[in-house]
């Protein structure tokens, strides 16, 4: 059961662009965490946003959340070639924590 | 720092092998999870436990067990492998259960059966 989707699958921009990416999910949650994963190698947490906030920043990041759309979305301002990665937005399902297919962010130079 | 290690970045097993997949955590965390990952499909849940001896079906258990005899260890055990179960693997614990605890991943292991 895949519970959040992330929108774009893909997503190129430009060194010292913003990139924003979302998140919909389809059942009530208690929070949504973010992840980042560079290639072939693990998921690193990044945020963590509870039902009751409705943004969160953390340092380059900021994390919006509309429990009202069951939406999410997570900006990365001024970006670097580091950012190059693949994000994946989770929710808590009952005891699980279940991920999306996450979006591929390219960074040119 | 949380460390989550995977015995095995990649390994090849042939089709009916038995194969065991270890992952260890040296935090003292309750919850250990292993989900697998393919192009398209993103991660998907195959069991978790929060505590010893505890285990609990993900959302696609077919055709895999887990044993979690310590708290730290959590292994992954494809019973008889099959090529549908080529793929990335990825172990993950956190500290208490549900809802306010981010995972630590690790770097995952690349399992092709021929």
């Amino acid at each position: 059961s895949q519970q959040g989707e992330e929108d774009p699958q893909a997503l190129s921009i430009q060194e010292g662009e913003n990139a924003t990416m979302n998140c919909s999910y389809k059942t009530s949650i208690n929070n949504l965490q973010w992840y980042r994963q560079n290639s072939g190698r693990g998921l690193v947490h990044l945020i963590l946003i509870r039902s009751n906030e409705r943004e969160k920043h953390s340092g380059r990041l900021r994390v919006t959340l509309d429990t009202s759309k069951k939406s999410s979305s997570l900006l990365i301002t001024a970006s670097r070639a580091a950012d190059t990665a693949s994000y994946f937005c989770a929710t808590d399902a009952r005891d699980k924590i279940i991920f999306g297919k996450g979006t591929r962010l390219h960074i040119l130079p | 720092d949380v460390k989550v290690t995977q015995s095995s970045r990649y390994l090849v097993k042939r089709t009916g092998e038995k194969v065991f997949l270890e992952c260890v955590q040296d935090m003292d965390h309750e919850n250990m999870f292993w989900y697998r990952q393919d192009p398209g499909l993103g991660l998907r849940l195959i069991y978790f436990s929060y505590d010893v001896k505890m285990k609990e079906k993900g959302d696609i258990p077919e055709g895999y067990s887990v044993s979690r005899e310590k708290k730290e260890r959590f292994s992954l055990i494809l019973e008889s492998a099959s090529t549908n179960q080529t793929s990335m693997y990825l172990c993950a614990s956190s500290s208490r259960t549900g809802y306010n605890s981010p995972l630590h991943f690790g770097n995952g292991t690349r399992l092709t059966v021929t």
